[in-house]
């Protein structure tokens, strides 16, 4: 069965520290993987897609690294902002240009001053 | 550059009522979707549609119908709302290939 598995279920820092998200999926064929942040009562927002061939992607403070053969990906944020508090979610392709987005239950990020 | 339009943003129905949800889109992209997010759970595919003209069934569909007639336009219709459709409703879009989804602002809808 397809899924994709998200750690841990919340997190809370304080801002100015460094924190890591987990995902671990079960998803094959894999195409791509992707990383959402989502504000409360916002929709979803891309930060980062990577195919099989990437095992490093940036955007600004977010880091995310892909392990295809573990499958197993983290989503790193740097010097953590309040901003940063969000639900930040873990989606998985088995086919590009299809239906097939796995999503994952997500992190719920809290960055407290 | 709007992105993903989704109306209404919020609406409250008794059960057995009707609406429909809009999502309009000013990309040009050829693939759309409806989801539906549950405490606890990830976002869930309701129906999609991979170009003007056509729709297919997702994941969790029943209760649910939808209609494509214009490219730009993604209708979401629930014929007779039930308390189970309690939901926040997104609406995505992308292009062709591996590309980036946009995302609605979401629609809550309560069912009393």
């Amino acid at each position: 069965k397809n899924q994709v598995e998200q750690s841990p279920q919340s997190l809370i820092i304080l801002e100015g520290k460094n924190c890591t998200l987990q995902c671990n999926y079960t998803v094959s064929p894999f195409s791509n993987l992707r990383w959402y942040k989502q504000d409360t009562g916002r929709g979803p927002v891309s930060l980062t897609i990577m195919t099989f061939s990437e095992n490093t992607k940036s955007n600004g403070r977010y880091t995310a690294t892909l392990d295809a053969d573990t499958k197993q990906s983290s989503l790193h944020i740097t010097a953590s902002q309040l901003s940063d508090s969000a639900s930040y979610i873990c989606v998985v392709s088995s086919q590009s240009g299809t239906y097939k987005y796995i999503f994952g239950t997500g992190t719920r990020l809290k960055v407290l001053a | 550059n709007a992105g993903v339009t989704q109306t209404p943003k919020f609406r409250v129905l008794k059960t057995g009522q009707s609406m429909t949800l809009l999502c309009a889109q000013d990309m040009n992209h050829e693939y759309m979707y409806w989801y539906r997010q549950d405490p606890g759970m990830g976002l869930r595919l309701i129906h999609y549609s991979v170009g003007e003209g056509t729709t297919a069934k997702g994941e969790v569909p029943d209760g649910y119908n939808v209609s494509r007639l214009k490219k730009q336009n993604f209708l979401l219709g629930l014929e007779s709302a039930a308390p189970s459709q309690t939901s926040v409703y997104f609406c995505a879009s992308t292009g062709t290939g591996v590309t980036e989804a946009f995302f609605g602002q979401g629609t809550r809808l309560t069912v009393v």
